[in-house]
């Protein structure tokens, strides 16, 4: 049972480059999410899915994309990647309704933007 | 409370010392709060999601209790453990909307 999987772990951009994060979940959940963790920061909420083909904005949405064209994928994209997007991100998921269902999380895509 | 704030934002206890941290969250339209505990190199993992005023939850040395009318969450630690040692995030779903938002987390370091 693999979880949740964030592709790939790591990776260098330039300055104007694009890219996407893939999360996959193979536990069937509902709800998925992409946070960024920054020292000092804890988690902060990128855009998070309610369902497939949902999508909605969190706390730092601004200069991000995100896709939830099949259930268990759910895709961030940086158009134009830029130095203060340099962080970690992590995806997560969870069951039909978030309020007493507990997060799952991936292992983290460590991203550096030059 | 506008936002999810957690206190203090480390502490450094002696190896059988209890300690507790504080996450405070808007009180209006309060649907859910969860506790993670996050080690360093790894992903944050459950301890408890609680949704009902006075809750309390309980998981080996660990507790929570909750207060959704004036927007608090304690976290207790009874006896720390060097293996304890990690940040705690608490994070507020408000509404039933599905939007989790995390605080900056507690550090806990634990000295043998």
């Amino acid at each position: 049972n693999a979880g949740v999987t964030q592709t790939p772990k790591f990776r260098v951009l330039k300055t104007g480059q694009s890219m996407t994060l893939l999360c996959a979940q193979d536990m069937n959940h509902e709800y998925m999410y992409w946070y960024r963790q920054d020292p000092g920061m804890g988690l902060r909420l990128i855009h998070y899915s309610v369902g497939e083909g949902t999508t909605a904005k969190g706390e730092v949405p601004d200069g991000y994309n995100v896709s939830r064209l099949k259930k268990q994928n759910f895709l961030l994209g940086l158009e134009s990647a830029a130095p203060s997007q340099t962080s970690v991100y992590f995806c997560a998921s969870s069951y039909e309704t978030a309020t007493n269902e507990k997060l799952f999380f991936g292992s983290g895509t460590q991203l550096s933007v030059l | 409370i506008l936002n999810v704030e957690q206190s203090p934002q480390s502490l450094h206890v002696q190896e059988g010392d209890s300690t507790n941290f504080t996450c405070s969250f808007p009180s209006s339209n309060f649907y859910a709060l969860h506790w993670y505990r996050w080690e360093t190199a790894k992903s944050p993992e459950a301890l408890f999601v609680m949704t009902l005023n006075g809750d309390e939850k309980k998981k080996g040395r660990i507790s929570a209790t909750l207060n959704t009318k004036e927007g608090y969450s304690y976290l207790y630690i009874k006896g720390s453990q060097p293996e304890d040692s990690a940040t705690y995030l608490c994070a507020d779903e408000t509404g039933n909307t599905g939007k989790l938002i995390f605080g900056q987390g507690t550090t806990l370091q634990v000295k043998p």
